[in-house]
């Protein structure tokens, strides 16, 4: 156990429906990043909070948003669904900002299939 | 062209053989070497981290990192069916915010 809980373990929804997906980080870890995973796209960075703020961006589309709450938990918002969106979601998190020079270890992931 | 290439497998292996995985990257600012298992459906877990070049030796476990081939490498010896996973190499380069990820080799130990 990682000690990075997210919920929920499985999602199915329709296209053009929105969901939240949640995390909570490691106890006393400040930052929060969150992956896709798909077969074809291997695990992909979507966006990185630091206690609260956002600080890096990657591949995350304009219809996705993240937020990190001041008690660190944070949710990924998925809107107007497709059915590329299907993947697992990962939330990671690590003591300090800089992933590789910290440890960051992964939840078990949110499984999101859109039909 | 990906900053991180990894051959997907699958590879199939008897138990006992040892076990070769390799990456190649493209960025030379990398710093950070680090290889995960992740195993069906869940989250990847840290196996070997390495800062730059050298190697790191963790029980059945060896990792390599030649910077000047950009080139790193993982060993299992003596693999068991218990290793059977997908490892995934990342590397981050210093200061950076995020890690790149490899595609993932699909490993199978068989008895």
């Amino acid at each position: 156990d990682s000690g990075v809980t997210q919920t929920p373990k499985h999602l199915i929804t329709a296209t053009g429906q929105r969901v939240t997906l949640r995390c909570s980080p490691r106890s006393g870890d400040l930052s929060v990043y969150w992956y896709q995973q798909s077969l074809d796209q291997g695990l992909q960075f979507l966006i990185q909070y630091y206690n609260g703020e956002e600080r890096a961006k990657g591949n995350i589309l304009e219809r996705f948003s993240a937020q990190q709450f001041p008690d660190l938990h944070s949710e990924l918002n998925l809107s107007s669904l497709e059915l590329g969106d299907s993947a697992l979601y990962f939330c990671a998190s690590s003591v300090e900002g800089l992933p590789g020079a910290n440890t960051i270890y992964f939840g078990e992931g949110s499984w999101l299939t859109v039909v | 062209q990906k900053e991180v290439e990894q051959d997907p497998g699958p590879l199939s292996v008897p138990e006992g053989a040892i076990v070769s995985l390799n990456c190649t990257y493209s960025n030379s600012a990398f710093q950070y070497f680090m290889w995960y298992r992740q195993y069906s459906r869940k989250g990847p877990e840290l196996l070997m981290y390495t800062y730059s070049s050298g190697n790191k030796e963790d029980g059945r476990f060896t990792a390599q990192v030649d910077k000047s081939s950009k080139y790193i490498s993982l060993f299992i010896r003596d693999s068991q069916p218990s290793d059977s996973a997908t490892y995934l190499c990342a590397m981050s380069p210093e200061g950076a915010q995020k890690l790149v990820f490899g595609q993932g080799t699909r490993l199978t130990i068989n008895p």
